[in-house]
Parts: C-alpha cells; sequence; structure tokens
C-alpha cells in the first residue's frame, strides 16, 4: 500500500530561521513527488513537482530536493507569510493515484 | 485565465440526504479529481475522470459516485449521508496525462448534523 508520511506535524520558527520539512514516501512506481501549500480554509497550492532522485527545484524562500526514499523541502530565512501547511503527495505508476501526507503545520513568528 | 471553481462553498445536510457538488477545471484541463479532506488531514482520493469516464477510484463506497461533462465538468454526488462524511471536498484539475500538477480549488465545507 502506498504511504506518505510528514515531519514534524507542527513548526514554529523564528523569522529569518531557516529550517526543512521531511516527507518519506513508499510508493510503486513513484511518478512524481508534489508539494503543495494550503492556507486556512483554501485548497492546495501548487507549489513543485520533482520527478526523480536527485532533482531539486527553487522558488523564492523554498526548495524543495528528492531522494529514492525522501523529500525535503527547505525553507531559507522565512517570513510570517510563509506560515500555512505545507503538504507532500506522491503520485503512483501502478496505483494510478496521488496519495498526501497528513502535513507541516508551519508557523513564522515575527 | 480562471482556475478550479467549485460550488457551493458551504452545505448543511442531515443524515440520510443526497448531496451533489461541482466543479469546472481549469481553462486547458481535461482530467477531474475528487478528494475528500477531513480536518488536520491530507486530501483523500476519492476518484478520478476523464473522457467522462472514471478512470480511477479510491477507497471509498459506491455511496460516492461521480459524472463528467463533455465541457470536462464534473460532479460528485453523496447517498445516505453519514456523520462521518463531514468534511472538506476538494476537486483537483490536471491535463490527461499521468504526473502532471493538479490544481485544486477552494473546496466545499459540508456538514452532516
Amino acid at each position: 500500500e502506498d504511504q506518505v508520511t510528514q515531519s514534524p506535524e507542527a513548526l514554529r520558527l523564528q523569522e529569518g530561521e531557516s529550517s526543512s520539512l521531511n516527507c518519506s514516501y513508499t510508493v510503486s512506481g513513484l511518478r512524481g513527488l508534489f508539494w503543495y501549500r494550503q492556507d486556512p480554509g483554501k485548497g492546495p497550492e501548487f507549489l513543485f513537482t520533482l520527478y526523480s532522485a536527485g532533482e531539486e527545484k527553487e522558488k523564492e524562500r523554498l526548495k524543495a530536493t528528492l531522494t529514492k526514499k525522501e523529500s525535503f523541502l527547505h525553507i531559507t530565512a522565512p517570513k510570517p507569510e510563509d506560515s500555512a501547511t505545507y503538504l507532500c503527495a506522491a503520485f503512483s505508476g501502478s496505483a494510478r493515484q496521488l496519495t498526501f501526507g497528513s502535513g507541516t503545520q508551519l508557523t513564522v513568528l515575527p | 485565465d480562471a482556475g478550479v471553481t467549485q460550488s457551493p462553498t458551504h452545505l448543511i445536510k442531515t443524515r440520510g440526504q443526497q448531496v451533489t457538488l461541482r466543479c469546472s477545471p481549469k481553462s486547458g484541463h481535461d482530467t477531474v479529481s475528487w478528494y475528500q479532506q477531513a480536518l488536520g488531514q491530507g486530501p483523500q482520493f476519492i476518484f478520478q475522470y476523464y473522457e467522462e469516464e472514471e478512470r480511477q477510484r479510491g477507497n471509498f463506497p459506491d455511496r460516492f459516485s461521480g459524472h463528467q461533462f463533455p465541457n470536462y465538468s464534473s460532479e460528485l454526488n453523496v447517498n445516505a449521508l453519514l456523520l462521518g462524511d463531514s468534511a472538506l471536498y476538494l476537486c483537483a484539475s490536471s491535463s490527461g496525462t499521468d504526473g502532471q500538477p493538479q490544481h485544486f480549488g477552494d473546496g466545499t465545507r459540508l456538514s452532516i448534523l
């Protein structure tokens, strides 16, 4: 059974304090690893897709990386507006569906 | 360029009733997926529609059914509502190719009394 696990469940950072979020996955035939940001009362907002181990993507203060078992979302010098829940999801080529983790709730304090 | 739109935004029903939720995909997308998101959890896959057919289904009972129209819009129907069906229902659209990013609407918040 496909499984995606995110850690930590919650993370509080001071503004400017860099950190990383972890996403471990067990998926048959990975066809893509996705990161989303979700604000309260909103749907997930697409951030990145990673397709193969060693791949990296960057957007502003965020950088996503992928290995054969994990993905990391690195947040450099975060600002309060980066506060949100970050969701990781893996697309299985065999099951042909997207499996989400439970998310990391990030709070950045000014 | 309009993104994914869902209606209604909120809905209150009682146990045993039936509900229909609607979704219009992002322009240029032909595939629609539906998800259920409980509070504090990640979205759970219900099913996906492509070319007006259910292409893939998650672990949800037959009370959950759907439809896709020729203009790619979609409906999610839930019969015999249970208290446990209370959740945020999300629609996502993508191109037909597997592994392409799915773009989400803001969901319908369904409350069962």
